[in-house]
């Protein structure tokens, strides 16, 4: 099955810096890729996603890009904003196969 | 955007008792609902895929008679702890996709704390 690495599992970042969070996929039939973010006590929430044929998806501060030939995508927040502190979670699934399989999550802490 | 509700949001309960945790999808019909449990400090395990009008389907190593999940329409799965023991408290998380090209919405989790 899908395996989902995620580094780092700690990330603190001066407030106004960026932050990057990178994941790698082990099934190359993995086509899409969603990002959540969660704070304390909270489900996950969507942040940003990318499919397959795309490289790169921007929506304000925050990126995802995708290498599909090396089997990686990374999540690239900047401008970081105390607001911003929560763990982020990579997830991948595979078309026709409804399961995400997530990665083991990002602290991200916004030093103000 | 597409709501999942998720209820309760925490509920302590005594060891042996059951219960349950109710996931609706308020403005969309869901077909397939997903459960999740997570322990602190770690990922979202996916427990079992729900559809509507069928048989969950469980992830290897889930026991399926004590975590009963029915879904018996599309807008409402639940999730029953049956039997529970301190070892079952943890954060327990649904979600639903909303439709077949658009992501996964989740719920706001259920703390569930076995005493």
């Amino acid at each position: 099955g899908e395996n989902v690495e995620q580094h780092p599992s700690t990330l603190s970042v001066q407030e106004g810096d960026s932050a990057v969070i990178k994941c790698t996929y082990s099934d190359s039939a993995s086509n899409y890729f969603p990002w959540y973010k969660q704070e304390l006590g909270k489900g996950p929430q969507l942040i940003i996603d990318i499919r397959s044929n795309v490289g790169e998806k921007k929506d304000q501060r925050i990126a995802v890009t995708l290498n599909k030939t090396a089997k990686h995508f990374s999540l690239h927040i900047t401008e970081t904003q105390p607001e911003d502190s929560a763990v982020y979670f990579c997830a991948a699934s595979i078309s026709g196969n409804e399961k995400l399989t997530f990665g083991t999550g990002t602290r991200l802490t916004i030093i103000p | 955007g597409a709501v999942v509700s998720q209820h309760p949001s925490r509920v302590i309960c005594k060891s042996g008792t059951s219960v349950k945790i109710e996931c609706r999808s308020l403005d969309f019909q869901a077909t397939t609902m997903f459960w999740y449990r997570q322990f602190p400090k770690q990922s979202l395990m996916l427990m079992a895929t729900s559809n509507e009008g069928s048989k969950a389907t469980y992830e290897q190593g889930v026991e399926k008679d004590k975590f009963l999940i029915n879904h018996a329409s599309l807008t409402l799965s639940t999730l029953t702890v049956t039997s529970a023991h301190p070892e079952d408290s943890s954060f327990y998380i649904c979600s639903a996709r909303v439709g077949q090209r658009h992501g996964y919405t989740f719920g706001s989790g259920t703390r569930l704390t076995v005493v």
